[in-house]
């Protein structure tokens, strides 16, 4: 199986700043990457798929990039509403999908 | 609007078995593969399950593999995960995911399982 590996696990952030959350696969998974958030007590919900296509909805301060291996979620100014878990997961191998285990972005 | 409400979640001895459902509406449920999605309390996602639009294809976690079966519906519009020999590592948020080949698009709200003697 392919295995996410997501760093870091947690980090604290301001408003207005600049978040970069980093996802790393066990072996290339081209752009089969996609980014959920999750906030306390709800559904996860999709952020970015194929890497980088924002799902609707999703304001334009998330993007993602990377390729390969490694990739990359960024909040480009982090507002109260974005205080959240964000979860990476592959769509390379859809016989078994896999998810990172997550990193908490709290004050 | 996308609609998925899943039921049947609740407290089961270890061993015990239980059946959620999920109920789809707001868009066309039989062109979509759908997925079963846990979250233990604390902890991340875990995907358990997938079954292709008209079921020819369906997958499993090694984790459940053997104890677990996913069904559908297509009639009723609904998902259905039975899960038998219940431990108590199984107890999470169980959530249905639909699948738009390369992402879940939409999920439900989730529904409880508590294994616990």
């Amino acid at each position: 199986d392919i295995q996410m590996t997501q760093s870091p696990s947690s980090l604290s952030a301001s408003v207005g700043d600049r978040v970069t959350i980093t996802c790393r696969a066990s072996q290339s998974i081209s752009s089969s990457l996609n980014w959920y958030q999750q906030k306390p007590g709800k559904a996860p919900k999709l952020l970015i798929f194929a890497t980088s296509s924002l799902h609707s909805g999703v304001p334009s301060r998330f993007s993602g990039s990377g390729s390969g291996t490694d990739f990359t979620l960024t909040i480009t100014s982090l507002q109260p509403e974005d205080f959240a878990t964000y979860y990476c997961q592959q769509s390379y191998s859809t016989l078994t999908w896999t998810f990172g285990q997550g990193t908490k972005v709290e004050v | 609007e996308v609609l998925l409400v899943e039921s049947g979640g609740g407290l089961v001895k270890p061993g015990g078995s239980l059946r959620l459902s999920c109920a789809a509406s707001g868009f066309t449920f039989n062109r979509h593969s759908m997925n079963w999605v846990r979250q233990a309390p604390g902890k991340g996602l875990e995907w358990v399950s997938s079954i292709s639009s008209s079921s020819t294809y369906i997958f499993y976690a090694d984790s459940v593999k053997g104890r677990f079966t996913i069904s559908r519906d297509n009639a009723k519009n609904s998902l259905y995960l039975q899960m038998n020999s219940l431990r108590a590592e199984d107890t999470a948020v169980y959530y249905c995911a639909s699948d738009s080949s390369s992402y879940f698009d939409f999920w439900g709200q989730g529904t409880l399982v508590t294994v616990s003697s």
